[in-house]
């Protein structure tokens, strides 16, 4: 059974980088039929996509973010990561790492724990 | 692009029906077929209830249904039960020039 988990520092200061890293167990990372991707939660607030990439390092980012965001991936690993620069308050969330099916509009069928990331000044 | 929009909460006395509609634009829930609908409870991760508009993945009950008119879709839970109270996100994929997803702000769905 497929299963992904998120990792990485719990706080962040302002202006720095977030570096988080998404753990795939339980299955392929190479498969042809899913994005990988990040979505975040504002502390009380609703869901917002972040990021896909596709295990060949294809990316499509959220263009009100795109200017701060990377993601990449390492199949050796089967692992998948986010950068996320220059931080602010506003980027405080909880942030998923998710599956998604490339065939059904990138609907997220599998879903990390999620990570809580707080950005402090 | 912007959010799509839920109304924030939604109730429904525990065996009633209720509908949460999710509106977007001709750019997104209205061009493509690709509506998918999330149920949160609280500290948990979202959980896929809905897809592609109506379909169900394995182990959703069948008294969630989902269907969409336009640039509106909606999600129909039928037969309300207690452990249905919880927060639901639509969600729509926006490709025309650049692939993107977009987020409803979420309903607040409460079973009375």
């Amino acid at each position: 059974q497929l299963q992904l988990q998120e990792s990485g520092p719990g706080q962040v200061k302002a202006s720095e980088t977030l570096s988080l890293t998404c753990t795939v167990s339980g299955g392929s990372i190479t498969s042809s039929s899913h994005y990988w991707g990040w979505i975040r939660q504002p502390p009380g607030k609703g869901l917002e996509w972040v990021a896909n990439i596709f295990y060949t390092g294809s990316t499509n980012y959220n263009p009100s973010l795109k200017s701060r965001v990377t993601m990449s991936v390492d199949t050796s690993k089967t692992q998948f990561s986010l950068k996320l620069s220059s931080v602010t308050a506003s980027d405080t969330a909880v942030y998923y790492c998710a599956r998604a099916l490339i065939r059904s509009g990138d609907a997220f069928d599998i879903w990390g724990q999620g990570t809580m990331v707080t950005v402090s000044s | 692009q912007s959010a799509l929009t839920q109304p924030p909460s939604a109730s429904g006395s525990s065996g009633q029906s209720v509908t949460i509609s999710c509106t977007g634009t001709s750019s997104d829930v209205g061009a493509y077929d690709y509506v998918s609908w999330y149920q949160q409870h609280p500290g948990k991760a979202p959980k896929l209830m809905i897809y592609e508009v109506t379909k169900r993945p394995s182990g959703v009950p069948d008294r969630f249904s989902g269907s969409k008119s336009g640039n509106t879709a909606s999600l129909t839970v039928s037969g309300l039960q207690a452990e249905d109270e919880a927060d639901y996100y639509c969600s729509s994929y926006a490709g025309s020039n650049s692939h993107v997803v977009l987020f409803g702000g979420g309903t607040k769905l409460t079973v009375l």
